[in-house]
């Protein structure tokens, strides 16, 4: 079955420290990946996506992610959190073939403390 | 970018009553779109997926008399929970997928069956 997983319900970081959110899926074929983040009461807000390519992919707000094929991972990074950066993230598999959807991770609740 | 709306934002309703959803791509066309329900700390969960004029495919266990999707045009698709009971509360979130698959959520609405 095709899933994605967060381990992580929360993660707490001090601001200015570097942060890490995990994911690991689990699909059939070439994965199409994605992190989203939402604030309370508010939709899915895009923050960066994995297709081809480069396994390093940028994002918005300074979050980056690591594509690694070999632990099925796509962790998100930030180098330097900030206090706006709480809210919470869901890491994302495409599913493609006969049109497309979306299956979401759990969600890592994410607490930057000042 | 592409911009996704929903409509209402809130709704308070009676239980018995049904209520009506709608989900439009405000700058594009949307060939596809999907909803989402979200339970308080817990992560998107599809439930179905429309293309323009034709009928919905429902996820396993959601049923279909009770969330009735149209989705009439490329820039429009409405959500109607019939007869709404207070289990149905909820959070849901429309997303609009366009021909070369990416995909945009609406902001959300939080409906309350009272």
């Amino acid at each position: 079955a095709q899933s994605v997983a967060q381990p992580e319900d929360q993660v707490n970081v001090a601001e200015g420290n570097p942060l890490t959110v995990k994911c690991t899926y689990s699909v059939s074929g070439n994965p199409y990946l994605f992190w989203y983040v939402q604030y309370p009461n508010r939709g899915l807000q895009f923050l960066l996506k994995y297709i081809t390519g480069d396994n390093l992919v940028k994002g918005s707000y300074g979050f980056e992610a690591e594509f690694n094929k070999s632990q099925t991972s796509f962790h998100l990074k930030k180098p330097s959190a900030l206090v706006s950066d709480s809210a919470l993230y869901f890491c994302a598999v495409r599913i493609t073939g006969g049109g497309f959807k979306t299956i979401f991770g759990a969600g890592t609740r994410l607490f930057v403390k000042a | 970018g592409a911009v996704v709306s929903q409509h209402p934002s809130r709704v308070i309703c009676k239980s018995g009553t049904s209520v009506k959803i709608e989900c439009r791509s405000l700058d594009f066309q949307a060939t596809t779109m999907f909803w989402y329900r979200q339970f308080p700390k817990q992560s998107l969960m599809l439930m179905a997926t429309s293309n323009e004029g034709s009928k919905a495919t429902y996820e396993q266990g959601v049923e279909k008399d009770k969330f009735l999707i149209n989705h009439a045009s490329l820039t429009l698709s409405t959500l109607t929970v019939t007869s709404a009971h207070p289990e149905d509360s909820s959070f849901y979130i429309c997303s609009a997928g366009t021909p070369v698959n990416e995909q945009f959520f609406g902001p959300g609405t939080r409906l309350t069956v009272l």
